[in-house]
């Protein structure tokens, strides 16, 4: 079974507005942390946000917010006032307190943010 | 000042050859691992040290050799490379602060692309 599902495999935005990108993840663990990463056409990797299982509020770092739902199992990824440069793959990955510390990567959303 | 820095940042081989890639860390973490990332842009988790010992061994093919020199080092060796190799390699970093204690955000190199001929 799929860990973290990842279910738009792309999005449009316009320039200014929000969007959110929808992932769900499968655990009887009840210790987990859910992160997003975001992979630009440059092909890096870039941390953008950690939400841990036990944290009472939703996780923000700038412009980017975590709309944690741990009874639904999701962990959407909120980018307000999108910019061109957020144009990028966007992966959402969990890690497991009995996994040993690896990440488990969803597919991907492709976002494209136009003017 | 890279975080997580490998090389070669390309790679172009032909089938059947050994290569290795390199990863240093200057984050002072003690664990490091191997994510393959494959032509549908799909990541996977390889191989994973904690201060120079192997923790995670995914089913990977022993063509594929890590090796931890020290705990800022991880480089991973592969012998009698084939077309199916050919893939993104990423190294990344993270502290393990010990249980409990849950954010160990993993920080990534910015990849190696294999090509295998």
């Amino acid at each position: 079974a799929q860990k973290i599902t990842q279910t738009q495999p792309g999005m449009f935005v316009q320039e200014k507005e929000a969007v959110t990108l929808d992932c769900t993840y499968d655990t009887s663990d009840p210790s987990y942390g859910l992160f997003w990463y975001k992979q630009p056409s440059s092909g890096e990797m870039i941390f953008l946000i950690y939400q841990g299982s036990y944290d009472q509020q939703n996780a923000t770092e700038g412009r980017y917010s975590l709309n944690f739902q741990k009874a639904r199992k999701s962990a959407n990824l909120v980018i307000s006032a999108s910019q061109l440069g957020d144009s990028a793959m966007y992966f959402c990955a969990m890690r497991e307190e009995t996994g040993f510390q690896k990440l488990v990567f969803g597919t991907g959303t492709r976002l494209l943010v136009s003017p | 000042d890279t975080a997580v820095s490998q090389t070669p940042k390309y790679l172009v081989t032909q089938m059947g050859n050994d290569k290795s890639i390199k990863c240093e860390q200057n984050l002072g973490h003690d664990t490091m691992y191997w994510y393959k990332q494959d032509s549908k842009k799909f990541l996977k988790i390889m191989f994973s040290y904690n201060n120079k010992e192997l923790i995670i061994n995914e089913t990977v093919p022993n063509r594929f050799s890590p090796k931890s020199p020290d705990k800022a080092h991880l480089n991973l060796h592969i012998n009698s490379l084939e077309l199916g190799d050919s893939a993104v390699y990423f190294c990344a970093s993270s502290q393990l602060r010990g249980l409990g204690l849950f954010e160990e955000t993993q920080y990534f190199g910015p990849g190696t692309r294999l090509l295998v001929l």
